[in-house]
């Protein structure tokens, strides 16, 4: 089956640094990858949706400057969390779609902004 | 806006019961309704699917019920196993559309 490799699972960074997580679906091309951060016991939360090669799609509230995203390559997104602060403490998760593999989510990672 | 309402938010289960999650949308344009499965620290796992020309589609002991004149669909859980104890989202795609929208999800505990 389609898998998503998402690096890395759990991070630990100090307030005002930046974070890069990884998304690589490893056995199928992903022409549309999305990002959703979500809350302890609560629903994901759609970030932005990444097309290869093009420009993020971030969804209302999300702050594009923030949370930086990188689709260079049909099996690899990046999401860059910028100048990190507490707040952004949260998991965060990516799906990637494939055609014919239909929507497969990464494990996670959790951020926790000191 | 496309809403997805999923109950109930918790759910205890003995062992071999059956656990029914609930879940009713608005937006008649969705034509996609999948379940997923997240066990904590995991992202969502896909668990099944069904599209609404159908009324019903079971995998082992998943089974998933459809009723479009309702805009309902739930899933029930057979012989629930402790193993089964998770979160589990309902989720709704259009068929122009690529981005799923998420019920509120269900914490399932599946008791000895």
């Amino acid at each position: 089956g389609a898998v998503v490799s998402q690096h890395p699972s759990w991070v630990i960074c100090k307030s005002g640094t930046s974070v890069k997580i990884e998304c690589r679906s490893l056995d199928f091309q992903a022409t549309t990858m999305f990002w959703y951060r979500q809350f302890p016991k609560q629903s994901l939360m759609l970030m932005a949706t990444s097309n290869e090669g093009s420009k993020a799609t971030y969804e209302q509230g999300v702050e594009k400057d923030k949370f930086l995203i990188n689709h260079a390559s049909l099996t690899l997104s990046t999401l860059t969390v910028t100048s990190a602060h507490p707040e952004d403490s949260s998991f965060y998760i990516c799906s990637a779609y494939g055609q014919g593999y239909g929507y497969t989510f990464g494990s996670g990672t959790r951020l926790t902004v000191v | 806006q496309q809403q997805v309402k999923q109950s109930p938010q918790s759910l205890i289960v003995q062992k071999g019961g059956i656990s029914i999650i609930n879940c009713a949308y608005e937006n008649t344009a969705f034509d996609y309704f999948p379940w997923y499965q997240q066990f904590p620290g995991k992202g969502p796992a896909l668990l099944i699917a069904i599209r609404p020309d159908v009324s019903e589609k079971k995998e082992g002991r998943f089974t998933i019920s459809f009723n479009k004149s309702a805009k309902q669909f739930s899933l029930h859980i057979m012989d629930s196993q402790p193993g089964d104890s998770a979160t589990y989202f309902c989720a709704a795609l259009t068929g122009g559309g690529n981005k799923l929208t998420f019920g509120t999800g269900t914490q399932l505990k599946v008791e000895l």
